[in-house]
This record gives structure tokens, C-alpha cells and sequence, in this order.
């Protein structure tokens, strides 16, 4: 069975700092998502990773993909309130028609 | 630009209600998932459907079922809606080449 676990589960960092939020999971896959979820609203896909060693940026936000050690990370960049909501990532298993298995989102909180 | 509509965005119901969640997608996506968004718990499949008049169960089906008709629109059904049914409800979708789930705005459902 695949697990994905999110570390931290919450995080709260003060503007202008650096962070990283971690996603592991437990069995081979190549392929990795990660959702933003603002309060009361619903999921918007940050970013695809498709292949291991894959790197992607938006704005402050950095994601990467090391499929050898099942580990892909979200780095955030002098961080501003904007950046305030709850991060999945999502890994999928790539067997047709078997749906993605989720973390359990880390809830980012940036303060000034 | 994929767009996934859910048929509202808050819903109060009674104890013992049959309640209808509906999802419609404009894509021509094969998949479509209902989870269930509880604090604490992340996000959990309840059932997902990957052609019409097809449905799997999900990790939390119990309580539910779900309608697939029409390749474009997957229902949720509460049979007999309980208290423990109260949360946020998302639709998502994917595509047969991608595992890139675009997910609805949501419905938050309370029942009383």
C-alpha cells in the first residue's frame, strides 16, 4: 500500500525567511503533484513532477523530485503572507485508472 | 482550461435526507473521484469512476454511493445523510494521458 507522508504538518514562518516542506513515500513511483489549498476553497495544482530529478519554480516556490530516494520537496523563499495555505502533495502510482494517494497537507502560516 | 463544476457550494440538510452531490466536468475526462476534506484527516476517496457506469470504492465508501450516466457528470448520493456526514466535499478529474487531478470548487454539506 502507498503512503505519502507530509513533514511538517503545520508551519508557521515569519516573512523573508526560508523553509522546506517535505513529502515522502513509501513505494516506486516517477510522478508527483503539488496542490495548494487556500481556506474554504478547493485545490489548485502547483506543480507536476514527471520524471526523477525534475525541478520546477513559480515565484517563491521551488519543487523537486528525487524518485531513488522517494522524496520530493517544496522549498519556499523568502516567504510572504501571500504564501499563507495548506500544501498536498499527491503521488501516483502509475497503474491506469488507480487514483492518486494524497498527504496530509502541511498548513503553512507566514507572519510578519 | 478544464473546467470541473459542482452543483453548490453549501448545503444544509436533515438527519435521514437523501442528498444529492452532483459533479460535471467539460473535458471529456475519463476519471472522476469524490473525496470527502476533514480537519486532521486530509483527503479521502470515497469512490472514483474511470467510465461511465463504472465505480470503484473508494477508502472511505461506507454510507455512499455514486451514479456515473454520462461520461461528463458523476453524482454523489447520500442515502440517508447522517451527522457524520458534515464536511467538505471535492470532485476531481483526470485525463487518460495525465494523473493530474483538476478538482471542483467544493461543497461544504452540514447536516443537522
Amino acid at each position: 500500500e502507498l503512503k505519502v507522508e507530509q513533514n511538517p504538518l503545520f508551519l508557521s514562518m515569519q516573512e523573508g525567511k526560508n523553509y522546506t516542506i517535505y513529502c515522502n513515500y513509501s513505494t516506486t513511483s516517477d510522478r508527483l503533484y503539488w496542490y495548494r489549498q487556500d481556506p474554504g476553497k478547493s485545490l489548485e495544482s502547483l506543480f507536476v513532477l514527471l520524471s526523477n530529478g525534475a525541478v520546477k519554480q513559480e515565484g517563491r516556490l521551488m519543487a523537486s523530485l528525487d524518485t531513488k530516494a522517494r522524496l520530493s520537496t517544496l522549498h519556499i523563499t523568502a516567504a510572504v503572507h501571500d504564501l499563507s495555505a495548506t500544501y498536498f502533495c499527491a503521488v501516483d502510482m502509475s497503474v491506469r485508472n488507480t487514483p492518486l494517494v494524497f498527504g496530509k497537507g502541511t498548513r503553512l502560516s507566514v507572519i510578519a | 482550461d478544464v473546467k470541473v463544476t459542482q452543483s453548490s457550494r453549501y448545503l444544509v440538510k436533515r438527519t435521514g435526507e437523501k442528498v444529492f452531490l452532483e459533479c460535471v466536468q467539460d473535458m471529456d475526462h475519463e476519471n472522476m473521484f469524490w473525496y470527502r476534506q476533514d480537519p486532521g484527516l486530509g483527503l479521502r476517496l470515497i469512490y472514483f469512476s474511470y467510465d461511465v457506469k463504472m465505480k470503484e470504492k473508494g477508502d472511505i465508501p461506507e454510507g455512499y454511493s455514486v451514479s456515473r450516466e454520462k461520461k461528463e457528470r458523476f453524482s454523489l448520493i447520500l442515502e440517508s445523510a447522517s451527522t457524520n456526514q458534515t464536511s467538505m466535499y471535492l470532485c476531481a478529474t483526470t485525463g487518460a494521458l495525465s494523473y493530474e487531478q483538476y478538482f471542483g470548487p467544493g461543497t461544504r454539506l452540514t447536516v443537522t
